[in-house]
Order: structure tokens, then C-alpha cells, then sequence
């Protein structure tokens, strides 16, 4: 089952600019991770942030996460073409370790 | 970051046979394994979890029959898809996780299904 929506499900912008995307999720939650995945590949982990955190950084991402609202968002500043690609939340609880529930994922495209 | 290998990466197979998918963790014993699905432009759905030396537990709407889930060792699980048809094309993606780890799930890279 999937644990809530993303928003945008698309978007596009130019290189250089920052991109935005959010995730809502439905249960409890012990982290919400951010993934990123190539056309027909597999997935690249991002970032982790755990439900006592309230801010993440990582290179060019920053990750927030509103557990009062049950919402995250990514942050990519200065995005290259080679960003483009589809980014999915997942949420993982306490009570099954490793196991995942995915967003629906927004699809980013940067254009050079 | 641990290491887990998913295998073959491409697949393609004839209605009514039964393909086999291994996923191997390389560097680290693998208490857990999971099972996920993914269509064209869709998400990854979870279809199930498997515990070394014990029955998986298939998520609601997966047919247990069809999709065999066995987690041998600490090291390998597999997912054999039986008398697949081509609605079952699809990508399918292990992961494996460790009680060490507490929240980390390692992904393999993915197996593309095709039935013809």
C-alpha cells in the first residue's frame, strides 16, 4: 500500500534554479528517507531523517520534516541536468525494520 | 554503504514459465529481505517481507503462490514468479536489512521482467 502522496507528481525547471518537492505521509513513523532513481534503474538512497529531527542538509539537499503534519520536503539548490530523474519518499517504522512505504514520487526534470 | 546484489538484471521469459530472482547480500548477514514492484511510471509497492529461516509475509493483494519467496540464509533470498504472464512484467527490487542497522535498508539494483 502506499503511505501518502507527492507534490508535484512532474516538474521541469532550469538548471540552476531550486526544486522542491513534498511528501505526506498517512501513519507513525520512526524516518522518512528520500530516494532517487534513473530511468529504468535502480534506486540511490539520499538522505535519512529520523522522526526527532526536524532539519537535514546533505551536499546540495536539504530535507525537512513535519511530523505534527506528517509532511517532508526536499530541497535540491542549484540543480544540474543531471538531476533529472524521478524522487521518491519512503517511510520506515519502528515495528519492521528495513521495511519501506513509498510515495508515488515526483518526476524532475532540470533542462540545461 | 552495504552491498546487496540483485540477479539477472534483465529477464525475458515465456508466458507459463517460472522465472527465478536472487538477491544476495555480499558484505553483511541479511536478517530481513524485502520484495518490491514497480510499473512503468509508478511507484515501488512493497509485496513482501521475508525473515531468514521463516514463511514470508506477503502483503494483501500478492499472491503467495505466485510470487515464491524463499530466504534460505543470511545471505540470499529469491523470488520465483510461477507460470508468469505478461501482466506480471514488471521491475522488481530486493532489499536487505540487518537489526544492527535499526532503520537501514540496502536496495539491489533491480531486475526487469519481461513476458512475452
Amino acid at each position: 500500500s502506499q503511505q501518502g502522496e507527492e507534490d508535484p507528481q512532474a516538474l521541469s525547471i532550469q538548471e540552476g534554479e531550486n526544486a522542491t518537492m513534498n511528501c505526506s505521509y498517512k501513519t507513525s513513523i520512526n524516518n522518512l528517507q528520500w530516494y532517487r532513481q534513473n530511468s529504468g534503474r535502480g534506486l540511490v538512497h539520499l538522505i535519512l531523517i529520523r522522526s526527532n529531527e526536524r532539519e537535514k542538509h546533505s551536499g546540495r539537499l536539504r530535507v525537512t520534516l513535519d511530523t505534527s503534519k506528517k509532511s517532508s520536503s526536499l530541497l535540491i539548490t542549484a540543480s544540474r541536468a543531471a538531476d533529472t530523474a524521478s524522487y521518491f519518499c519512503a517511510t520506515g517504522s519502528s515495528s519492521n525494520t528495513g521495511k519501506l512505504i513509498f510515495g508515488q514520487g515526483t518526476t524532475l526534470q532540470v533542462k540545461p | 554503504g552495504a552491498v546487496v546484489s540483485q540477479h539477472p538484471s534483465r529477464v525475458i521469459c515465456k508466458s507459463g514459465t517460472s522465472v527465478k530472482i536472487e538477491c544476495r547480500s555480499l558484505d553483511f548477514q541479511a536478517t530481513t529481505m524485502f520484495w518490491y514492484r514497480q510499473f512503468p511510471k509508478q511507484s515501488l509497492m512493497l509485496m513482501a517481507t521475508s525473515n531468514e529461516g521463516s514463511k514470508a509475509t506477503y502483503e494483501q493483494g500478492v499472491e503467495k503462490d505466485k510470487f515464491l519467496i524463499n530466504h534460505a540464509s543470511l545471505t540470499l533470498s529469491t523470488l520465483t514468479v510461477t507460470s508468469a504472464h505478461p501482466e506480471d512484467s514488471s521491475f522488481y527490487i530486493c532489499s536487505a536489512s540487518n537489526v544492527r542497522f535499526v532503520t537501514e535498508a540496502f536496495f539491489g539494483q533491480g531486475t526487469r521482467l519481461t513476458v512475452v
